[in-house]
This record gives structure tokens, C-alpha cells and sequence, in this order.
């Protein structure tokens, strides 16, 4: 049973350029979170997506960067016109029910890291 | 703003020391806590998670959580070189279950 995937896994970008990406969840797992890992820093919060829906966009900054989970295909976490405070690793999440509770958890991908230039 | 403490260390012991790792919360509300290890360059791997006072026992990690004073810990007895890693607390704050809050972690060294 494969677990999260992410592509890339690492990310050259100069600044200005997009960046996209990808993270497919879990097998029968419908519940999508991507967090932030800026260098020597914890993990931060970004994005909670279900199928089509965005549930939580409290954590994304209010500029360049979208999310979104189709109904088919990967979630995709795009940033527009990066800058150097950008790099950092991004890790996706997911889980079969909403957030971590006793009966799951949230299991997290490789994360891609994106530097930009 | 809810927070999630850690020492960011890094915590030196020796092979078969045990090891003793500690997280403060800010969100009275927070009813469960997880403990995440992240090797340098992968991904958080869960280790442990805990939802009641007092101990959890898994192997040779110990999860402790005193609600009362808003404080969690992770022992891990016998320690290896391999359990050398950065350790992440994380909890959901109470407004929103879905999320985790995450410590900026305790780097562990653990001496040959």
C-alpha cells in the first residue's frame, strides 16, 4: 500500500518563476493537508482540502500561493512569482478522517524542497 | 496565539541513557498531543501519540501528559545512535481539530 506521494522532491526555481507541486494521498484517503518547513523551524500549517473543497486556508500566505484537490488527480499547492523566502520544504499530509484524532493520524509525505535562486 | 515549546537543544546522551524530551502547550483546549520524529532531510514520522493524563507505553518510548500543567514529555529509554533525530510535538488547538500545531523540535545527539 503505497503511502503519500509528493513530486518533485526537489525544486529549483529562480525568482519570479511558478512553482507547483504535486501530492497524491493515501489510498482511500480524502483529506489533504500541506505544511511548511522553513529551514532550522518547525512545521507550519497551510492548507486543509477535501475533495474539491477548501476547508481551511488559514495558514497560506494572502499572495502567490493557491491549493487545490480535484476530483481526480493530486493536490497541487502552487506559488506564483517565488522569492528566496519561499525556499523551504513542503510537506504534504493526509488522512482518512478529518484531523488527528485516537482512531488516526495524519501521515505525511517525502515533502519536496524548493529553492529559489 | 496558541504555541507549542520545545528546547530546541541539541540533547546529548549516551548509548543506553534515557533520553528525556519535553513540550509545553498554550491551548488549555488541546486534548491530544503526538510525537513526531524527523531524521535530517525526510519527513515527520509519528512515534507516539497521547490523549490522557498520565503514561503511555510503546516500546521503548513513554509518552507522559499532565494537562494540569499543560506539559507532555517523550522518554525513550535505552537509546541508540539511531534514535539520534530532531523530536516534534504537535497538538490540535481546540478551534480547529483538523490541524497541528508544531514545536520547533528538540535535535536529540545520542553518543556512541
Amino acid at each position: 500500500n503505497a503511502g503519500v506521494m509528493q513530486n518533485p522532491r526537489h525544486l529549483v526555481r529562480r525568482r519570479g518563476q511558478e512553482a507547483r507541486l504535486r501530492c497524491s494521498p493515501m489510498k482511500g484517503h480524502s483529506h489533504v493537508y500541506w505544511y511548511r518547513q522553513l529551514p532550522e523551524e518547525g512545521l507550519k500549517f497551510m492548507v486543509y482540502l477535501q475533495k474539491e473543497n477548501i476547508i481551511d486556508e488559514s495558514g497560506m500566505p494572502k499572495e502567490r500561493f493557491s491549493a487545490e484537490f480535484p476530483k481526480e488527480g493530486p493536490s497541487i499547492l502552487r506559488i506564483q512569482q517565488v522569492v528566496r523566502g519561499d525556499s523551504a520544504a513542503y510537506f504534504c499530509a493526509s488522512s482518512v478522517i478529518p484531523g488527528p484524532k485516537n482512531t488516526d493520524t495524519q501521515y505525511f509525505g517525502p515533502g519536496t524542497r524548493l529553492t529559489v535562486l | 496565539q496558541k504555541e507549542v515549546e520545545q528546547n530546541s537543544g541539541p540533547l546529548s546522551v549516551p548509548e543506553g541513557a534515557i533520553a528525556s524530551l519535553n513540550c509545553t502547550y498554550s491551548d488549555r483546549g488541546s486534548q491530544s498531543f503526538f510525537w513526531y520524529r524527523q531524521y535530517s532531510g525526510k519527513s515527520p514520522e509519528l512515534i507516539m501519540s497521547i490523549y490522557s493524563n498520565g503514561d503511555k507505553e510503546d516500546g521503548r518510548f513513554t509518552a507522559q501528559l499532565n494537562k494540569a500543567s499543560q506539559y507532555v514529555s517523550l522518554l525513550i529509554r535505552d537509546s541508540q545512535p539511531s534514535d539520534s533525530a530532531t523530536y516534534l510535538c504537535a497538538a490540535p488547538p481546540m478551534d480547529s481539530s483538523y490541524k497541528l500545531i508544531f514545536g520547533s523540535g528538540t535535535r536529540l545527539l545520542v553518543r556512541p
